[in-house]
């Protein structure tokens, strides 16, 4: 199993739509979870750390599932700036945080 | 707002040849790392440093990467001997505490022909 495993896509929505993206992780003593976004060719960006009690900020919604091991991030009201590779990133161990290979959105007028 | 900045941009050299790729974290961060890309794979984790130590590694960081914070600024990776292989976009990252957020600088994309 990999260390973190995300659905490549991509998803292609339209504009207001809702979306769902899960990531599963194979250590189950892990204790930091995180989503980040990427652009294109651009150093990722924190999105929002994910809590046990799950957690919002605006039109994003994360979830945390530790009997499952799994991850999921919900955006509403997709804006054509959403499109990005969104990618869930777990602490293996120690210090190292392990990133999933991350999972393409396209937001389309 | 504070960032890690990262220089060069670009770095192109020849197989063989030494590279140092340098890293100016955020000034009260305690952690820092490096992380690298190759066109179209995942962020891998290299390395990991704490208390001018390397505190984690992958399998990734073979002898031919060494890591070095020379100064109270300064965050260096080293690639001593460069294959083509090597050849990716290394980001610098650093972080307040211990598997908390990171933050990253723009990258340096490094061409080994």
């Amino acid at each position: 199993r990999k260390e973190v495993e995300q659905d490549p896509g991509p998803f292609n929505v339209p504009e207001g739509a809702t979306v769902a993206f899960n990531c599963t992780y194979s250590n189950s003593a892990s204790q930091s979870f995180f989503w980040y976004r990427q652009d294109c060719r651009k150093e990722p960006k924190l999105l929002m750390s994910v809590y046990s009690s799950g957690n919002e900020d605006g039109r994003f919604t994360a979830q945390l599932n530790r009997a499952s091991q799994y991850i999921s991030l919900l955006i509403r009201d997709s804006k054509l700036s959403d499109s990005a590779t969104y990618l869930c990133v777990v602490n293996q161990y120690g210090n190292k945080l392990v990133f999933g290979a991350g999972t393409i959105l396209r937001v389309k007028s | 707002e504070p960032e890690v900045t990262q220089t060069p941009s670009h770095q192109v050299t020849q197989m063989g040849q030494e590279v140092i790729l340098r890293c100016v974290p955020i000034s009260n961060h305690l952690y820092f790392y490096w992380y690298r890309q190759i066109l179209g794979q995942k962020v891998e984790f290299l390395v990991s440093f704490y208390n001018n130590e390397i505190s984690e590694k992958s399998e990734i960081f073979d002898d031919q990467f060494s890591v070095e914070r020379p100064d109270g600024s300064n965050f260096t990776l080293k690639i001593r001997s460069t294959k083509l292989e090597d050849s990716a976009m290394y980001f610098c990252a650093s972080s307040p505490g211990m598997v908390e957020k990171l933050f990253f600088g723009s990258g340096t994309q490094l061409s080994v022909l």
